[in-house]
């Protein structure tokens, strides 16, 4: 069965990087994934897809703040230089022929 | 540039009916894959429905809302559609349409969502 497992939170200090992590679940490690944030009380932005090679392609006017790597069944997101508007919750997504699947979301606390 | 815009959220009661709709604009609607994915309150996304690009023949739904809901679209008017039966309390969620990205099957571009409540 297609899973993503995220860690629930996460938190790192204003101008520190931080690296989140989605892990795709046994049988299914070269799969593409999407990374995605939903800032509080708005609806999610897509981030970049990011294949298992660690190569990724960003969405229009994400940051290069923003970047994305892979190593076997994990697959990261790492934003640098954190701003206190990065603090929201990252969802990483990937599919098959009959369904698209989310991670539970990792809430990310810019302290 | 791309727009997506849902309504028809709103208060129902169990055992009740919703249609939602989706307004896309800024691309060519029938290139593209849509979905339907939800949050319940305090949740995480759920992936609810797809429906295929061109003609749309191709539709799969969660197992969670098999049987009830139904997708459809419109491509002459740029329309998206969910009809939602036998509304159960735990369908109480943001909706979200949502465009997979062209030949791909990641999502590229959110609406904001419409909220259904389903309570007595």
């Amino acid at each position: 069965q297609l899973v993503l497992t995220q860690p629930p939170s996460a938190s790192a200090s204003l101008g520190a990087s931080v690296k989140l992590t989605c892990t795709l679940s046994s049988g299914h490690s070269s799969y593409t994934i999407a990374w995605h944030q939903q800032q509080p009380e708005k609806g999610p932005r897509y981030l970049m897809m990011l294949y298992n090679d660690g190569s990724h392609f960003k969405g229009d006017g994400i940051p290069d703040r923003f970047s994305g790597s892979s190593s076997g069944a994990e697959r990261y997101l790492t934003i640098s230089s954190l701003q206190s508007d990065d603090e929201a919750d990252y969802y990483c997504q990937t599919w098959d022929t009959d369904i698209r699947v989310f991670g539970g979301g990792t809430k990310l606390t810019v302290l | 540039q791309v727009q997506l815009v849902e309504s028809g959220g709103g208060l129902v009661k169990p055992g009740g009916s919703l249609r939602l709709s989706c307004a896309a604009s800024g691309f060519t609607f029938s290139d593209y894959y849509m979905n339907w994915i939800r949050q319940a309150p305090g949740g995480g996304l759920e992936w609810v429905s797809y429906i295929s690009s061109s003609s749309g023949s191709v539709i799969y739904y969660a197992d969670s809302v098999k049987g009830r809901f139904t997708v459809s679209k419109d491509n002459a008017n740029n329309l998206l559609y969910l009809q939602m039966n036998s509304l159960r309390a735990e369908d109480t969620a943001v909706y979200y349409c949502a465009r997979d990205a062209l030949n791909w099957h990641y999502v590229d571009y959110w609406g904001r969502g419409t909220l259904v409540t389903v309570s007595s």
